[in-house]
């Protein structure tokens, strides 16, 4: 399983863009990236994953190196209460499958 | 409502009285998986299911048991609890493939304390 490299902490301010890096030059050819979230110590919340595009949803986009060895994701205007520990994941599935999370990296969004 | 349900959210035990945390879930998933956090670090995965009968070991499996005997539920069982299993642990679903809408699902926690 590929291994991932997160900064410890960032700072935002609010309505700002979030520019989460992460680094897996390790990846496999079916490995997706996965982004989750962990607000203070409840269940952790998806946001989003992809494989080689780039991808955007609701809550975030995803930007994927052509070599796949990088990563960032972006909350386009954040806001205080996206202040979390943000996980970068790389894996074929995340539940199914040895999937233990790293340490992340805490987001705090300023006012 | 889409959930992942685990109980009890708070336990405190004594040290070799054996306990069973719940998790169960309403989304008719096939994988099903248990992980615990330790303070500062991040989610460790103790086993996993991928159906019904079918488990196999995470990267902690050390002193926990499961089950998988129904779709919906995922028992995590400590036969012989420690102070050192003293956690926060997290059950998860997901349905199988890789494409949109099969993201994890996360139970609330269950913190646990062993004295």
């Amino acid at each position: 399983d590929a291994k991932t490299t997160q900064p410890p902490s960032m700072d935002c301010a609010e309505g700002r863009a979030a520019n989460l890096p992460c680094n897996h030059s390790t990846i496999s050819g079916n490995e997706y990236v996965y982004w989750y979230r962990q607000i203070h110590s409840q269940g952790p919340q998806y946001i989003i994953h992809g494989l080689k595009n780039n991808e955007t949803n609701e809550m975030a986009s995803l930007i994927i190196t052509e070599d796949r060895k990088s990563s960032t994701l972006i909350l386009p205007h954040a806001t205080l209460r996206d202040t979390a520990v943000y996980y970068c994941i790389v894996r074929v599935r995340l539940v199914a499958g040895k999937s233990t999370f790293g340490d992340g990296t805490t987001l705090t969004v300023k006012p | 409502e889409a959930q992942v349900t685990q109980n009890p959210r708070y336990l405190i035990t004594v040290t070799g009285k054996k306990l069973t945390v719940t998790c169960s879930q309403n989304m008719n998933h096939e994988y099903m998986s248990w992980y615990r956090q330790d303070p500062g670090l991040g989610l460790r995965q103790i086993y996993y299911s991928m159906n019904v009968e079918v488990t196999d070991k995470g990267d902690v499996p050390e002193g926990y048991k499961v089950s998988r005997k129904e779709k919906r539920n995922f028992p995590l069982i400590l036969e012989s609890p420690s102070p050192n299993q003293t956690s926060l642990y997290f059950c998860a679903s997901s349905p199988p493939g890789t494409g949109k809408n099969t993201e994890a699902f996360f139970g609330q926690g269950t913190r646990l304390t062993v004295v």
